[in-house]
């Protein structure tokens, strides 16, 4: 089965720009989950979503947002971007919230704001 | 928020057996223990979880302490491929389930 696909694989955004990145989450999978990885902090969590709901938030500015669609596909917005935003975002599904559930990685988007 | 505690590297010869441990002294009657890889230039990739039994899949084993407090990663025999970066990490259930990543353990696999 089509594992989770995240688009595009490559971005070069200017500062001060606004970037949108895609998920596409394993057909059945209702838990969409949202990670930034640089190499100075490691992976961090951003949000992530359930059935077109925000169940949790990790601590980023309000400039880091996100929706999820009626098909569980999300989306990541990042407005008025910064220097330090350059990092590779992740995109991970599962098919509920719980502790006992595992998820599945996408590769990632490579952000880079120049 | 969930924390655990692995060494920053460990290095293994090829057809070995690998060991890699975790504490997580702070763990609470409901956490699960996930494991993740990650291979360089892609994202983590699931290994296995537990509770409280050990469990074994196609991939590796893990050894649950009997009090929980600390867990063991087992390759069975490593190769080349699974040289990569071990996350332990601690999973709370309930609406504020997240995957909390730690450093984790860079794993090196000798020829």
């Amino acid at each position: 089965k089509a594992g989770v696909t995240q688009t595009p694989r490559y971005l070069i955004k200017t500062r001060g720009q606004q970037v949108t990145l895609s998920c596409s989450p394993i057909s059945g999978h209702r838990s969409v989950s949202w990670y930034q990885q640089t190499p100075g902090q490691g992976l961090q969590f951003l949000f992530e979503y359930f059935s077109e709901t925000q169940r949790n938030k990790g601590n980023f500015p309000g400039r880091f947002s996100g929706r999820q669609f009626s098909n569980s596909r999300s989306e990541m917005n990042v407005s008025t971007l910064e220097l330090g935003d350059s990092a590779l975002y992740l995109c991970a599904s599962s098919l509920a919230t719980a502790g006992g559930i595992g998820y599945t990685f996408g590769s990632g988007t490579r952000l880079t704001v120049v | 928020d969930a924390k655990t505690t692995q060494p920053n590297s460990m290095e293994s010869n090829e057809e070995e057996p690998v060991h890699l441990p975790c504490n997580h002294s702070t763990i609470s009657g409901t956490d699960y223990i996930h494991w993740y890889r990650q291979l360089p230039s892609q994202g983590p990739e699931y290994v296995i979880h537990g509770l409280t039994s050990n469990v074994n899949n196609r991939m590796a084993s893990l050894a649950i302490a009997e009090d929980r407090k600390s867990s063991t990663l087992i390759l069975h025999r490593a190769t080349l491929r699974d040289a990569a970066v071990y996350y332990c990490i601690r999973a709370r259930g309930g609406s504020n389930y997240k995957l909390t990543f730690g450093k984790g353990t860079l794993l090196t696999v000798n020829p």
